[in-house]
């Protein structure tokens, strides 16, 4: 198994409070993910990194930034949650082989972030 | 219309059955990938694959390119395999996602 692991797997928190996930990674992959899964949605890209200090933005990134100071840890914090943010979040990694760049992809176990 | 499409969205068989879950897809693509979600649970890679066909215990995925269409095959089907199946392109650097397909197995 890939060795991803997220944290803090649970957490509830309050409006207007600031909320750090963090998801790490010992595969050494250089593609990281982060994702929202809600009903009715699926999964929802929010950032990406395709290596240390690079990051882009996904479809959902509205009140969400990221930070990737090391190959093996990708954060995602929401400086000032809102309810709406109340979601599961996945983290991702992707190895890269092959002229493609493309690999298989592993997830973390999700947290589960609940704002009142 | 999406980039990714699953058919069907909804599947609810008897256990032992032979399940089929179809894929198609609009844009030109490096890989594909078949994913599995449980209930309240992770998610876990299935397959990758770019060409051919992939088989994995009870589980087989196909692909084909020209037809932009993949299917993912489950044999001798079980409880256990009750979860969403989640179908995923590469395209451009770009991971696209398809909506999921809901698998009940019954007993």
């Amino acid at each position: 198994d890939a060795g991803i692991t997220q944290s803090p797997r649970h957490k509830v928190t309050e409006t207007g409070t600031p909320v750090t996930l963090r998801c790490h990674q010992t595969e050494n992959h250089r593609y990281m993910y982060w994702y929202r899964q809600d009903p009715g949605h699926g999964l929802r890209l929010i950032h990406y990194s395709y290596g240390v200090k690079d990051t882009d933005k996904g479809e959902v990134s509205d009140g969400y930034s990221v930070s990737r100071s090391k190959t093996e840890d990708f954060l995602l914090t929401l400086e000032s949650a809102t309810s709406s943010q109340t979601s599961v979040y996945f983290c991702a990694i992707r190895g890269t082989g092959g002229i493609s760049n493309t690999g298989e992809l592993f997830f973390g176990e999700g947290s589960r972030l609940t704002v009142l | 219309k999406n980039e990714v499409e699953q058919s069907p969205q909804n599947l609810t068989a008897q256990e032992g059955e032979f399940i089929t879950i179809n894929c198609s897809y609009s844009v030109g693509i490096s890989a594909l990938h078949w994913l599995q979600q449980h209930p309240g649970g992770g998610i876990v890679s299935l397959f990758m694959l770019s060409s051919g066909k992939k088989k994995h215990g009870r589980l087989i995925a196909t692909i084909n390119i020209q037809e932009k269409h993949s299917s993912l095959h489950i044999t001798a089907s079980h409880p256990r395999d009750s979860a969403v199946y989640i179908c995923a392109v590469h395209s451009n650097y770009q991971l696209i996602w398809g909506a999921g397909t809901k698998l009940i197995i019954k007993p």
